[in-house]
């Protein structure tokens, strides 16, 4: 079965600065990768997804991802973060297996300072 | 209406009340799922349904009772519920299990007093 760390439980960063928010998986065979943001109080919105091609995606809000398989990492990067970037972000893994779930991260809390 | 919609977003009941959460998706796919996510706690899969057909409940409590009439909607009937029950439910689905993309709901805010 797969599993999904993502090692940093909050981050703070100011408006302006680049991101990365890390996540690490675990998984035999070739995964789908997926960032999702959560804003407070509201549902899961995907901000991007890897399932295969080329390891450098780029989703919504000018956030992008790169796939590094020898690492087993998905971070996700943003170069200029706006305040309105502040939310929970989880990184989730979904397996090719018909029969497996997704497995998502703990997540991790942005704060953006003006 | 578009994406996946769920109703009401707030409830509040008592231990002994029953109640139910609807969630309903406009996106013509197969499965469905109930999420419960507690404040510092990862995201809790409860329930998932594909095809109507549930194929995964993990271990959750009977007091949590799903129903699937059609692919479209997806219930969650809530009964003698504890304290520890509060939580955002969230729902979500997608075109099929596995590694498709799953899109969510707005989630429902569930506060059992």
């Amino acid at each position: 079965a797969q599993s999904v760390t993502q090692p940093d439980i909050h981050i703070t960063v100011s408006e302006g600065a680049s991101l990365e928010l890390r996540c690490n998986y675990s998984y035999g065979a070739t995964p789908y990768l997926f960032w999702y943001v959560q804003s407070p109080g509201q549902g899961l919105q995907l901000l991007l997804k890897y399932f295969s091609g080329d390891t450098l995606v780029q989703g919504i809000k000018g956030f992008e991802a790169e796939f590094k398989r020898s690492q087993s990492s998905f971070n996700l990067r943003k170069p200029s973060v706006h305040w309105s970037d502040a939310a929970e972000y989880f990184c989730a893994v979904g397996a090719d297996n018909y029969g497996q779930n997704f497995v998502f991260g703990p997540g991790t809390r942005l704060s953006v300072l003006p | 209406e578009t994406g996946v919609t769920q109703t009401p977003r707030h409830l509040v009941m008592g231990m002994t009340n029953k109640k139910s959460l609807k969630c309903e998706q406009h996106l013509g796919h197969n499965a469905m799922y109930w999420y419960k996510q507690s404040a510092k706690k990862p995201l809790e899969l409860m329930f998932v349904y594909n095809f109507k057909e549930q194929t995964e409940n993990n271990s959750v409590p009977s007091r949590f009772s799903p129903e699937c009439p059609n692919s479209s909607h997806l219930f969650l009937h809530l009964h003698t519920l504890q304290p520890e029950d509060s939580a955002l439910y969230l729902c979500a689905s997608s075109q099929a299990r596995g590694a498709d993309t799953q899109y969510f709901g707005p989630g429902t805010r569930l506060t059992v007093l």
